[in-house]
């Protein structure tokens, strides 16, 4: 499976501040993920980073709150903007891959609390 | 009805004890499914794909029953290092993932 990068892996933000996530894929990947897991719920698609095109936003998420980019194979990152205390979650980066193409696997996460 | 649904538990069981779960989803269309463990302020990790036939691996045995549309765990000789929360996912394209079910393994 591929190693998957993610920085930075905590951080302590001020309301109304936005904050960048970075995705570090070692090796080529068609299909990038990113998700939302808030304390004591299950994980939720954010969105699917497309290369070179705007990412795909699923229900309940734009992009104007979580810009994402995907330059190229290997890399996203995910910004959540003008964060409120409701956006204290864990992101995690994930990429799909696996024998049959069709497993997904997560990077270590980015634990956000905003105060 | 949610899209996929696990008993939340815990489920706490002293070591050796065998313990299943089920993972209930509502779409029939829905294509792969998996189990995964997370580890408490951890990442989900892989633990294994489920088929058809039912599949197992060392003290783990998926099971898929596509007409009654549930998926099982079941894990023989529980050990400590098993406590964690045991995520269903079901692949329908998009990747829809349980609550997650908490096993505590007890000494």
């Amino acid at each position: 499976s591929a190693v998957i990068s993610q920085k930075p892996s905590r951080d302590i933000c001020q309301r109304g501040t936005s904050l960048t996530i970075q995705c570090q894929v070692d090796s080529q990947v068609t299909m990038m993920f990113w998700y939302r897991q808030q304390p004591g719920q299950s994980l939720t698609l954010i969105a699917t980073a497309n290369q070179g095109s705007e990412a795909t936003y699923e229900s309940g998420f734009v992009i104007d709150k979580f810009p994402i980019s995907r330059p190229n194979l290997t890399f996203s990152t995910l910004t959540v903007s003008n964060m409120s205390p409701e956006d204290s979650s864990i992101y995690l980066c994930s990429v799909s891959g696996g024998p049959s193409g069709n497993t997904i696997y997560f990077g270590e996460g980015s634990w956000l609390t905003v105060v | 009805r949610k899209e996929v649904e696990q008993d939340p538990g815990p489920f706490n069981v002293p070591e050796g004890a065998t313990v299943a779960f089920n993972c209930t989803y509502s779409n029939s269309a829905s294509q792969s499914f998996f189990w995964y463990r997370q580890d408490c302020r951890k990442e989900p990790k892989l633990l294994m794909s489920v088929y058809s036939s039912g599949n197992e691996d060392g003290r783990f045995t998926a099971q898929l029953n596509r007409a009654s549309q549930y998926i099982s765990l079941l894990i023989r000789d529980s050990k400590l290092s098993d406590s964690a929360t045991y995520l269903c996912v079901v692949n329908l394209p998009k990747y829809i993932f349980g609550t997650g079910t908490r096993l505590k393994v007890l000494a």
